[in-house]
């Protein structure tokens, strides 16, 4: 089976300039997340959709950041306009609704953003 | 609000010896507990986790250890070898759905 696909895995962009993560979960899977992760920071969670619905937003930065989820194999991190301070690697996450008793996740291998 | 602190960002190991990377987290609310690896330019993986009905969970040449008490988690690996030259993330779930915070991480290099 394939694993969580995620795209691009590198983008470079200049500050101002919108940016789209993409994200296709594992076929089954009802909970999606999106990370990022930074030196400061760690790997902290920005967003997560049960059944395409969000559900917890809490941990997006600002109101740059958007997601959405339009179906049960697609999702998009969207960030417009861009900032230096967004650098970092957003990861995207699956898990199907019966595996939160052991919380075990399955990662997409991350997009690297870069923004000058 | 579920805090995970992990307060070593590295750790170096000759190859053969143990290596022990520690957690401590605030909310004790859920029962299990996690680790996770992480390779550069790859996503984390699951590693082992615990119940917090065991004290101890043994995969192989990992084993996981947890202090309720002291809400305290710590990860041994023995013996250690390059190959488990890692970022390594402890991560306990939090929230109605059980969504993981994890912690900052620690990279172990294990020297040859």
């Amino acid at each position: 089976d394939a694993g969580v696909i995620q795209s691009p895995r590198h983008e470079v962009t200049e500050m101002g300039q919108e940016v789209t993560l993409r994200c296709k979960p594992i076929s089954g899977h009802d909970y999606l997340f999106w990370y990022r992760q930074t030196m400061m920071r760690g790997l902290e969670l920005l967003i997560y959709f049960n059944n395409n619905v969000p559900i917890d937003d809490s941990g997006m930065p600002e109101d740059r950041f958007s997601a959405k989820m339009p179906n049960a194999s697609f999702s998009t991190l969207k960030i417009q306009p861009s900032e230096p301070r967004d650098s970092a690697v957003y990861f995207c996450a699956s898990r199907r609704g019966d595996r939160g008793r052991t919380g075990e996740l399955f990662f997409g291998e991350g997009s690297r953003l870069t923004v000058l | 609000d579920q805090q995970v602190k992990q307060n070593s960002p590295s750790l170096s190991v000759q190859e053969g010896r143990i290596s022990i990377l520690n957690c401590d987290y605030t909310n004790s609310m859920f029962d299990y507990f996690l680790w996770y690896k992480k390779y550069p330019a790859e996503g984390p993986t699951f590693l082992i986790s615990i119940s917090s009905i065991k004290d101890k969970n043994e995969d192989g040449r990992f084993t996981v250890f947890l202090n309720k008490s002291a809400k305290h988690l710590s990860l041994h690996i023995v013996p250690s070898q390059p190959g488990d030259s890692a970022v390594y993330f402890c991560a306990v779930p939090s929230g109605s759905a059980r969504q993981l915070t994890f912690g900052s991480g620690t990279q172990l290099t294990v020297l040859p």
